[in-house]
Order: structure tokens, then C-alpha cells, then sequence
């Protein structure tokens, strides 16, 4: 597919238990975000990643969220011991051009229920 | 960034033009205004951004007052699937800034 393509579409899991979210940027992106969105909120940053530079982890909430982006392509997202507030729709984006002209083409996102 | 504020919702008659306010009246003159859009369910999706001038694509029109204070997003012919929440966002054009969603507007197109 030509999009962002993010998987699961919807995973539901129990208190404490940890979960991966994967994300596939387009093709060539070298730039990569993570963001979520609680029910009837705005979208919250998590995390950026660019090339071989240090990812931008500033928007993690807590220890028990890491990302990785391995070969500069697909990105995980792992919460490890998952709260009830971790509820939300995970979303990826990437982009390709920088600077100004950058624009993120996001996926359609994980939607993560903790129960 | 600059904070930007918004309507909450918006209604539009479906083929009328739909005008969307935006005030970022501490935009720095580095920053930049996009708008994205997001159509229930699904991830956003960009629309537009410019500096200064005025700006035209396939899906919208951007207008952006000569003091950069405030900006308007224009559908010239609204249709149903563009119901959706509009967020305007302001962004230094640095590379890796990110974007701060703020709470949008849920604009309304209606038969």
C-alpha cells in the first residue's frame, strides 16, 4: 500500500499486560511520529523519530512507554504493565520533505482498550 | 509554538463555501500555519499551510490577514464527506518541530 499502515487496527488487553504497537511508514519517509488521541480529545505527541539522529521521546508519558524504529523504517510502540488511562487511538505519521514544506501523512491508527 | 483558537463547530450547507476562522495572534514570524483535517475514524489528513501569502490547493484556500494575527481556511464547495474536525495549527519550520494539535473546529456540511 502506498499509506501509513498501522496494525493492529484494534487490540484489546487486561490491566498490567503489555502490548506492541507496530506501525509501517510510507515508503522513503525518514521521518516518523507517534501520537494518541483519547475519546472526544485532541491528538497528544508522543514520540519523533529522524533518521540516525536521537529520537524526541519528550511527549512519553510515563517509563512504561518506549518506542523503537529499527533499519530507519518500522516503528514499535511498547507499554509495558498497561493502566486503564492508556486507553486511547495510537496514531503513527511520516513524512519525507523537512523544514517547512514538512507534511505528515498519518495511518488510521491502533485503537487500544484496556480493560 | 503559538496557541491558536478556534470555534468549537461550525455548520455549512452542502455545495456553499466553508469559511474557518483561526486567531494566532502571537505567531512569531518563523511560524508557519497549516491546517490538517480529521474525518471521524480515521487519522488526520493535511490540507494546507503557507507564511504569509495567500494560498491555493485542490482542497482548500488559505487566507492569512497581512499581520498574520488570524487566518481563514475556505472549502468553496462544501460536500458531506468534508464533515470533519479542521484544526489549525502554527509551527516554527524547523525540521522536527512538532505539531501541537489544538481542539478544532467540527465543521458540519448539511444536505
Amino acid at each position: 500500500g502506498a499509506g501509513v499502515s498501522q496494525s493492529p487496527s484494534n487490540k484489546v488487553t487486561e490491566k498490567g499486560k503489555d502490548v506492541e504497537l507496530r506501525c509501517d511508514p510510507i515508503s522513503g519517509h525518514t521521518a516518523l511520529y507517534w501520537y494518541r488521541q483519547s475519546l472526544g480529545q485532541g491528538l497528544e505527541f508522543l514520540i519523533y523519530f529522524q533518521g540516525n539522529s536521537a529520537p524526541d521521546k519528550s511527549g512519553l508519558p510515563s517509563d512504561r512507554f518506549s518506542a523503537e524504529r529499527t533499519g530507519g523504517s518500522v516503528s514499535t510502540l511498547t507499554i509495558q504493565r498497561t493502566q486503564q488511562e492508556d486507553s486511547a487511538v495510537y496514531l503513527c505519521a511520516s513524512s519525507l520533505e523537512q523544514g517547512s514544506n514538512e507534511k505528515l501523512f498519518f495511518g488510521s491508527g491502533t485503537q487500544l482498550s484496556v480493560l | 509554538d503559538a496557541k491558536t483558537t478556534q470555534p468549537p463547530s461550525m455548520d455549512c450547507a452542502e455545495g456553499r463555501a466553508a469559511n474557518l476562522p483561526c486567531n494566532h495572534s502571537t505567531i512569531s514570524g518563523n511560524e508557519y500555519v497549516y491546517w490538517y483535517r480529521q474525518i471521524h475514524s480515521q487519522g488526520p489528513q493535511y490540507i494546507i499551510h503557507g507564511l504569509k501569502n495567500n494560498e491555493t490547493n485542490e482542497m482548500a484556500s488559505l487566507i492569512i490577514t497581512e499581520d498574520r494575527k488570524s487566518s481563514t481556511l475556505i472549502l468553496p464547495h462544501a460536500t458531506l464527506r468534508d464533515t470533519a474536525v479542521y484544526y489549525c495549527i502554527v509551527r516554527v519550520m524547523t525540521s522536527g518541530s512538532r505539531l501541537t494539535f489544538g481542539e478544532g473546529t467540527q465543521l458540519t456540511v448539511n444536505p
